[in-house]
């Protein structure tokens, strides 16, 4: 089946761990995207890439880490200096650029970070 | 992008239609409406899109007035499994590779 894996479901850590979340399609797709959901709230961006080796930093950035090594993976690294770590995080891909107007994203599961 | 309002939260009654308003007042001409929904605890996902004609998919349809400054979107025989949060985006067409601006939606509630 095509699509957009993240794992694990459930992840807890101590404070002050950096602990890293796995995100993966096999979708080919050229972008991919980390978002962060807290409670009651919308999405909000932590980073995207559009392509291999290069990303850039979206409106929550500070605290986080990423690297795009290959196409297919895009994990997040949740870093001790993230303040309020505890979230749901969603990783999303899409065609890029290219896709014309539709440029649909496509979500993954999410993962659910609890830092106590 | 230009902003969005929506109201928080919406009833509707299994089997008959869910109109879900979106207000955009601010949108360029170049921008186009967007919808995803979030069912609970899940990824959002894709359900239209329009810039200014009238679309339909076999998910819904999309009803942009002709000023372009509100939006409506349709689900015609809503289930219970249609019950999550549903985000109206405004972004440039396609919009590059940059990522969405999700507000915080309207929750909207099938009732057997």
């Amino acid at each position: 089946d095509g699509g957009i894996t993240q794992s694990p479901k459930y992840l807890f850590r101590k404070e002050g761990q950096n602990v890293t979340l796995s995100c993966e399609q096999n979708l080919n797709h050229d972008a991919m995207y980390w978002y962060r959901q807290d409670p009651g709230q919308g999405l909000r961006l932590i980073y995207y890439s559009q392509i291999v080796n290069d990303f850039q930093k979206g409106d929550i950035a500070e605290g986080y880490s990423v690297s795009r090594e290959k196409k297919e993976s895009f994990p997040l690294t949740v870093t001790s200096a993230q303040k309020n770590p505890t979230a749901f995080y969603l990783c999303a891909s899409s065609i890029g650029s290219a896709s014309g107007s539709k440029n649909e994203q496509y979500f993954g599961p999410g993962t659910r970070l609890t830092v106590t | 992008d230009a902003k969005t309002t929506q109201p928080p939260s919406m009833d509707c009654a299994e089997g008959r239609a869910a109109n879900l308003p979106c207000n955009h007042s601010t949108i360029s001409g170049n921008e186009y409406v967007y919808w995803y929904r979030q069912i609970h605890s899940q990824g959002p996902q894709y359900i239209i899109h329009g810039l200014k004609n009238n679309e339909t998919n076999e998910m819904a349809s999309l009803i942009i007035t002709e000023d372009r400054k509100s939006s409506t979107l349709i689900l015609p025989h809503a289930t219970l499994r249609d019950t999550a949060v549903y985000y109206c985006i405004v972004r440039v067409g396609g919009g590059g590779a940059d990522g969405l601006t999700f507000g915080k939606g309207t929750h909207l509630i099938i009732q057997p």
